[in-house]
């Protein structure tokens, strides 16, 4: 079944804990994506990759890093959580890298920093 | 910097009731597209729009997108209990970015 799954679904940590939630798809796709969903904003782009080895910036990078060093993978890490990156996060895959076609999420990870 | 707004942020209707949610960018965009995420649920792929004007049916969901490229609605006709949930539009710009709507969030009184 063509699906992109998340690790873990639900996580309460402290401030300062490193921790990496991961996601991997099994469509082949070129495109993946983090994004953060709060009350009233929406999906927002955390960062993005187009291929292996290429990443980059969306539109709240600050406090996130990630890797993509295989094509079905694409880990989120967040250095030294604070309470701030409380959230519903999602992982997406995309066929290609040209934003032309649809985007598959994940389930979500739920994260709650105290 | 480039935004995409969604009116209403919240709609309750009776079951029955048409339905319709709008989507607006500050800037013209390349296509659009709409999901629909239930409650508790991942964001789901609907539909992708991508000319000026085009209008999209599927079943009681009707999509259209602006002339100008820079609008799009979502309308359903008689509503149904299935159709709850927060509805998304997605929009691509000329920097190949995908912004999305903050969403509607739509709830159906049976």
């Amino acid at each position: 079944e063509a699906q992109v799954t998340q690790n873990p679904r639900y996580l309460i940590t402290v401030t300062g804990k490193k921790l990496t939630v991961t996601c991997s798809q099994n469509m082949n796709h070129e495109y993946m994506s983090w994004y953060r969903q709060d009350p009233g904003l929406g999906l927002r782009q955390i960062y993005y990759s187009m291929n292996v080895e290429v990443t980059d910036k969306g539109d709240v990078p600050e406090g996130y890093k990630v890797s993509r060093k295989e094509k079905r993978n694409f880990p989120l890490i967040l250095e030294s959580p604070s309470p701030n990156q409380t959230s519903l996060y999602f992982c997406a895959s995309s066929l290609s890298s040209d934003n032309s076609y649809e985007q598959y999420f994940g389930p979500g990870t739920r994260l709650t920093v105290t | 910097g480039q935004q995409v707004m969604q009116i209403p942020q919240y709609q309750h209707v009776q079951e029955g009731e048409d339905f319709t949610t709008y989507c607006n960018s500050s800037t013209t965009l390349s296509n659009i597209q709409w999901y629909k995420q239930r409650p508790g649920g991942h964001p789901v792929f609907l539909i992708q729009l991508v000319k000026s004007g085009e209008v999209k049916k599927q079943k009681r969901l009707t999509f259209q997108f602006g002339e100008a490229k820079k609008n799009s609605s979502l309308h359903i006709t008689a509503t149904q209990t299935t159709d709850v949930g927060t509805y998304f539009c997605a929009g691509k710009t000329s920097y190949d970015k995908v912004i999305f709507g903050p969403g509607t969030s739509l709830s159906v009184i049976p």
